[in-house]
C-alpha cells in the first residue's frame, strides 16, 4: 500500500537552532513531493514541492527539504528557526500512477520552537 | 486575487440531519478535490472533481456522501444524515489541471469546514 510517514509526532527546537521535520514514503516509482503548513484553525498553505531535477528544494519562509531516493526521504529543513514557525506540518506524495493527482498525506508533526 | 472559499467554517448538525459544504476554486481554477481530516489524524483524499464530472470518488464513503461541482456555483459536499464520526474539518483544493498533464501541479487548499455532529 502506498503510505507517507512522518515518524515524529513533534519536534521541539529553540529559536535559532536549525530544524528538521523528517518524512518517508513508500509508492512504486517516483512520486512528487510536497510539503505543507497548517496553522492553527487555518486551512494548509503549500511550502515546497519536488517534482525533478536538484535534489535540494527551496520554499516559502526560508524552508527547504531534500529528495533522498535511495533512502525514500524528503526531509524539511530550516537553518534557522523561529517562534512564528511553530505549527503543524504535513508532507504528501502524489504517486505517478495517480492520473488523477490527489495527495497522500503523512500525519503530520507539531513543530514547537521556543524562544 | 481570492484563495480557495469554503463556507461555512464552522457548522453544527444533529445526528440524521444533512451536511452541505460549498468550496470556490481560486479563480482559474477548474479541478477541485476534497479532503478529510479527523482528529489527531492527517487529511485523507476523499473526491475529485471537474466541472460537471466526479473523476476520482475512490475516497468516498459509499453511502450518505456525495459531490458535485456544477457548471456554475461552487463544489458541493453533502453528507447525509451525519452521524458522530463524519465530525471532522473537511478540507477543499484547487488546482489548474491536475491529471497526467499536470501532475505537477501544486494544490492550494482552502480554510475548511469544521463540522460537528451533536
Amino acid at each position: 500500500a502506498q503510505s507517507v510517514a512522518q515518524p515524529e509526532d513533534q519536534v521541539n527546537v529553540a529559536e535559532g537552532n536549525p530544524l528538521t521535520v523528517k518524512c518517508t514514503y513508500s509508492v512504486s516509482g517516483n512520486p512528487y513531493l510536497f510539503w505543507y503548513v497548517q496553522y492553527p484553525n487555518r486551512g494548509l498553505q503549500f511550502l515546497l514541492k519536488y517534482i525533478t531535477g536538484d535534489n535540494l528544494v527551496k520554499g516559502s519562509y526560508g524552508f527547504e527539504a531534500e529528495f533522498n531516493k535511495s533512502q525514500t526521504s524528503f526531509h524539511l529543513k530550516k537553518p534557522s528557526a523561529l517562534v512564528s514557525d511553530s505549527a503543524l506540518y504535513f508532507c504528501a506524495v502524489r504517486p505517478l500512477s495517480s492520473n488523477t493527482g490527489k495527495l497522500i498525506f503523512g500525519q503530520g508533526t507539531t513543530l514547537q520552537v521556543k524562544p | 486575487n481570492a484563495g480557495v472559499m469554503q463556507n461555512p467554517r464552522h457548522l453544527v448538525r444533529r445526528r440524521g440531519q444533512e451536511a452541505r459544504l460549498r468550496c470556490s476554486p481560486m479563480k482559474g481554477h477548474s479541478h477541485v478535490y476534497w479532503y478529510r481530516q479527523l482528529p489527531e489524524e492527517g487529511l485523507k483524499f476523499m473526491v475529485y472533481l471537474q466541472k460537471e464530472n466526479i473523476i476520482d470518488e475512490s475516497g468516498m464513503p459509499k453511502e450518505r456522501f456525495s459531490a458535485e461541482f456544477p457548471k456554475e456555483g461552487p463544489s458541493i459536499l453533502r453528507i447525509q444524515q451525519v452521524v458522530r464520526g463524519d465530525s471532522a474539518a473537511y478540507f477543499c483544493a484547487s488546482s489548474p489541471r491536475p491529471g497526467s498533464g499536470g501532475l505537477t501541479d501544486t494544490q492550494y487548499f482552502g480554510p475548511g469546514t469544521r463540522l460537528t455532529v451533536l
